[in-house]
C-alpha cells in the first residue's frame, strides 16, 4: 500500500528558532500534498495544499510567512515553521494523494514543542 | 460555508451492541464523503467512501442528501473497533483532494 512518512517524529526547539518538518511518499509519486495540524482530542485542521512545482495553497488565517511550505519533487514535501513560539506547539500531519485523488494516504505526524 | 459536524466526542458500547456515529454536513453542492479511522498509536487511514458504496469491516454508511447526514453504523460492534472515527468532506469541484473533517468520535467497545 501507499506508504507515507514524517521526519522527525517529534522536536522540541526553542522560541524564535525555525523547524523542518519532511513529508515523504515512499512508494508511489504524490501528486497533491497536504498539511494538517491537530490539537489535542480535537479535529484535523487543513493548513495548506501543495502541488510539486507550485506555489501551496493556504487556508484562511493559516499564515503563509510563518509555515512555508516547499514542494520539491513528487516525493517530497516539507513544511517549515520560522520564529516558532510555544503556540505553534502542535501535532503537525502530512498526507498525499497519488492516482487515486480522492484516498489521501496521512503520515504518522510530527509533535512540535516549542519552549 | 462548508462544515462536518460530529455531535459525539466520545461513544461507548459494549461488545456485539448495534453502533451508529453521527455526521452531518453542511455544503451548497454535492460534496464527496468520507469516514476515516485512527487506531491507537496508528495513522489516520481510509475507511470507507459514499461512493463506492461498499461495506468496510462490516461498517457502512449512507448518504441521505435530505439530511445532509452520513452516520457510520455497524451492528455488531467488536473490541478491535475501538478507536477515533472521524467524517470528511472533498468538495465535489475539487479534484485536488482537499478535506475537510469533522471533530472526531472515539468509539470505545467495552468487552
Amino acid at each position: 500500500g501507499a506508504v507515507v512518512s514524517q521526519h522527525p517524529s517529534r522536536v522540541i526547539c526553542k522560541s524564535g528558532t525555525s523547524v523542518k518538518i519532511e513529508c515523504r511518499s515512499l512508494d508511489f509519486q504524490a501528486t497533491t500534498m497536504f498539511w494538517y495540524r491537530q490539537f489535542p482530542k480535537q479535529s484535523l485542521m487543513l493548513m495548506a495544499t501543495s502541488n510539486e512545482g507550485s506555489k501551496a495553497t493556504y487556508e484562511q488565517g493559516v499564515e503563509k510567512d510563518k509555515f512555508l511550505i516547499n514542494h520539491a519533487s513528487l516525493t517530497l514535501s516539507t513544511l517549515t515553521v520560522t520564529s516558532a513560539h510555544p503556540e505553534d506547539s502542535s501535532f503537525y500531519i502530512c498526507s498525499a494523494t497519488g492516482t487515486s485523488y480522492y484516498e489521501q494516504y496521512f503520515g504518522p505526524g510530527t509533535r512540535l514543542t516549542v519552549t | 460555508a462548508q462544515r462536518v459536524t460530529q455531535p459525539e466526542k466520545l461513544l461507548s458500547v459494549f461488545k456485539g451492541a448495534p453502533v451508529e456515529l453521527k455526521c452531518n454536513y453542511s455544503y451548497s453542492g454535492s460534496p464527496e464523503l468520507f469516514w476515516y479511522v485512527q487506531y491507537s498509536r496508528q495513522r489516520l487511514q481510509l475507511l470507507l467512501r459514499h461512493i463506492s458504496r461498499e461495506s468496510i469491516k462490516g461498517f457502512t454508511a449512507d448518504l441521505n442528501k435530505g439530511e445532509t447526514s452520513f452516520h457510520l453504523k455497524k451492528p455488531f460492534a467488536q473490541e478491535e473497533d475501538s478507536a477515533m472515527y472521524y467524517c470528511a468532506l472533498s468538495p465535489i469541484y475539487n479534484q485536488g483532494g482537499k478535506l475537510i473533517f469533522g471533530q472526531g468520535t472515539e468509539l470505545s467497545v467495552k468487552p
